[in-house]
């Protein structure tokens, strides 16, 4: 069964300064990435996703992540951080054409001014 | 994109009660899913609903608890039936756009409290 984890629950980091949001996956068969931002009380905003190619993925709003396939990971990363960032953020994963995704738990990213 | 909507948006329900969310979506949809988000929580998939057949129900959930309707391509509803505090929720619908591995995309959710 495919899982996803989000080794930090929380993140808190300085406006301006770099992040990093951890994620790792497992599943038997290929995969397809994705992270997703919810700003509180609003509903899921795709940032980025990884289908197939190059591993390196930009997104919206300066985001990027990079797919490991033998670290099974799929890291979320932006050079610089802004207030505006302070969101949840969930990876999750589907594999084949079962259409569904399986989530991670989250983090929660806090920027302090 | 196509453009998806959730009534209600949120409602306080009391215990005992079912309540219905509708989903609608302006353009014709294969795949459909429901997701609930508990409060803090990750969002939890509860069923695929499929156009003219019954919803295919993942682990822990159950027909009976949450009926689903997909009478087309572009509309469903969850009721949640029987509702108690621990339904206390964000339930969410979803799309897949373009056919697998198409993009997901959520409605705003209805955020429900039952007291």
């Amino acid at each position: 069964a495919q899982s996803v984890t989000q080794l930090d629950s929380q993140v808190p980091v300085f406006e301006e300064a770099p992040v990093e949001l951890r994620c790792n996956y497992s599943s038997s068969v290929s995969v397809y990435l994705f992270w997703y931002v919810q700003y509180p009380n609003q509903g899921l905003q795709l940032l980025l996703k990884y289908l197939s190619g190059s591993t390196l993925v930009k997104g919206i709003n300066g985001f990027e992540a990079e797919f490991n396939k033998s670290q099974t990971s799929f890291h979320l990363r932006k050079p610089s951080v802004h207030i505006s960032d302070t969101a949840e953020y969930f990876c999750a994963v589907r594999s084949g054409n079962t259409g569904k995704l399986i989530f991670g738990q989250g983090t929660t990213l806090q920027v302090k001014p | 994109s196509a453009v998806i909507s959730q009534k209600p948006s949120r409602d306080i329900c009391q215990r005992g009660t079912s309540l219905t969310i509708q989903c609608q979506v302006d353009s014709q949809v294969t795949m459909m899913f429901w997701y609930r988000q508990q409060p803090g929580q990750s969002l939890t998939l509860i069923a695929t609903a499929n156009q003219g057949s019954e919803a295919t129900y993942e682990s822990g959930f159950v027909i009976d608890k949450f009926p689903i309707s997909r009478p087309n391509l572009t509309f469903s509803t969850l009721t949640v039936s029987n509702m108690s505090p621990e339904d206390s929720s964000i339930y969410l619908c979803s799309f897949v756009a373009g056919g697998p591995p198409g993009e997901l995309f959520f409605g705003e959710g209805s955020r429900l409290t039952v007291l």
